[in-house]
């Protein structure tokens, strides 16, 4: 148990659909992350907050749509995915941005495509 | 093109050192180097962290050269629960800022 929390755990869903992944920390972090792990890439940073703040969009496509109402909740709006986006999603916290600060990671969330 | 370069695989044997570089050219200036673990549906999880020199935890050891291109960590005595992913994670300067880049990873097999 990090602190960190995602929901749905597992999520299936056509390429027509409309989901939310939802994240929670309970750490009193300020900075949130949501990365992206498919089987053949490394992870990759997709966006992160700080103090509620988007501070770093990495070219994701905009059938992403991050929000983060406050620092401890952090949202990733799903719409007309493609198969390619099946990865497993993880979100992850730290007490500020920047690499200097442990960042504690969610379980994930194991979306597939159809 | 800032990116890290790690072994894809190593395999070792319990009660054996194991010793991991990555590679980072571009690192940022004022950035630290962070080692994370990974079991399989997971996520990753904090090791050890270091700016220069030489860190030391009660799990691993980090050392990083002067010019901090590179970095090695270093896991004492593995056992066979050290089987995992073991990734790099370094600001690097790309496109005028800096950004937080992973390396690919690599595969620790700990054989009895």
């Amino acid at each position: 148990e990090t602190g960190v929390t995602q929901t749905p755990r597992h999520l299936v869903m056509g390429m027509t659909n409309k989901k939310s992944l939802k994240c929670e920390q309970h750490l009193g972090h300020n900075a949130m992350y949501w990365y992206k792990q498919s089987a053949k890439k490394p992870l990759e940073l997709m966006f992160v907050y700080n103090f509620k703040e988007q501070t770093e969009n990495n070219s994701v496509p905009s059938r992403f749509s991050p929000e983060c109402p406050n620092s401890s909740h952090l949202f990733l709006h799903l719409h007309t995915l493609q198969p390619e986006d099946s990865a497993l999603y993880l979100c992850a916290s730290s007490q500020d941005g920047g690499s200097s600060y442990e960042q504690y990671f969610g379980p994930g969330t194991r979306l597939t495509v159809t | 093109l800032a990116k890290t370069t790690q072994p894809i695989s190593m395999d070792s044997y319990e009660g054996q050192e194991v010793n991991i570089t990555c590679s980072h050219n571009n690192i940022a200036t004022n950035d630290y180097i962070t080692w994370y673990q990974q079991f399989p549906s997971q996520g990753p999880r904090f090791i050890i962290q270091g700016y220069k020199t030489k860190v030391t935890n009660e799990v691993a050891s980090l050392f990083i050269p002067a010019d901090r291109k590179s970095s090695t960590l270093s896991l004492p005595r593995v056992s066979l629960s050290d089987t995992a992913v073991y990734y790099c994670l370094v600001a690097m300067f790309s496109g005028g800022y800096n950004k937080l880049i992973f390396g690919a990873g690599t595969r620790l097999a700990v054989h009895p």
